[in-house]
């Protein structure tokens, strides 16, 4: 079974700075099949990147996703109030579907 | 669009069983796969398992496997998971998924979540 590692755990940051979460999988794992979604507290996970750097409906251009093989980087161009949260890569294309221990973007 | 509404809150004793629903409606329901995730309280996501809605097939998280059961009702376009054995570390919220037309696809769209307590 793939591992996903996220890191860093908490990324304490300010509203208009740059965000870059990195997610490395235990083996090499194909992109189209590499997600990441973002929680906010008490609320359900919501998609935001699919296929490694597809974003999802009604998602800004200010999230972006890229990588391949291990590693697989989400970046948040500039942050904004709603965008602190956690994020999770989510790794969906084998028989056992893995998600990261999640990243929390903290001011 | 879909949507899917689960159902509410449940408060179990160890050793108890619960099973939960989540209701799909908007789209083709025959033409998912629906997914259950775990979230302990201040912990991350546990995929458990799918179905699929079609034929009614199923695969598991080894983790879970023998102790979660996911199966739906077609007529009714609702999927449940039924959790049994719990045990106090079994406390948490537990969100349908519906994933796309076929497998490979990621979670588009989220439930609500159900909190499970498990406490004697």
């Amino acid at each position: 079974e793939t591992l996903l590692t996220q890191s860093p755990g908490t990324l304490s940051l300010s509203p208009g700075e740059r965000a870059t979460l990195s997610c490395r999988a235990s083996q090499t794992i194909a992109a189209s099949y590499l997600a990441w979604y973002q929680q906010k507290p008490g609320q359900s996970p919501t998609l935001l990147i699919y296929g490694t750097s597809t974003r999802a409906s009604d998602i800004p251009d200010r999230f972006s996703g890229s990588g391949s093989g291990t590693d697989f980087t989400l970046t948040i161009s500039r942050l904004e109030p709603e965008d602190f949260a956690v994020y999770y890569c989510h790794h969906y294309g084998d028989s056992q579907l893995p998600f990261g221990g999640g990243t929390k973007v903290e001011i | 669009q879909v949507q899917l509404v689960q159902s509410g809150a449940e408060v179990k004793k160890p050793g108890a069983s619960v099973k939960l629903s989540c209701k799909v409606s908007g789209g083709d329901f025959s033409k998912y796969f629906i997914h259950w995730v775990r979230q302990a309280p201040g912990q991350g996501l546990e995929w458990m398992g799918w179905i699929n809605a079609g034929i009614g097939n199923t695969r598991y998280s080894q983790k879970f496997q023998g102790r979660a059961s996911i199966t739906r009702d077609a007529s009714a376009t609702t999927v449940y998971v039924e959790m049994s054995s719990l045990r106090g570390d079994d406390t948490a919220v537990f969100f349908c998924a519906r994933g796309g037309q076929g497998l490979g696809r990621p979670f588009f769209n989220w439930g609500q979540g159900s909190l499970v307590s498990v406490s004697s």
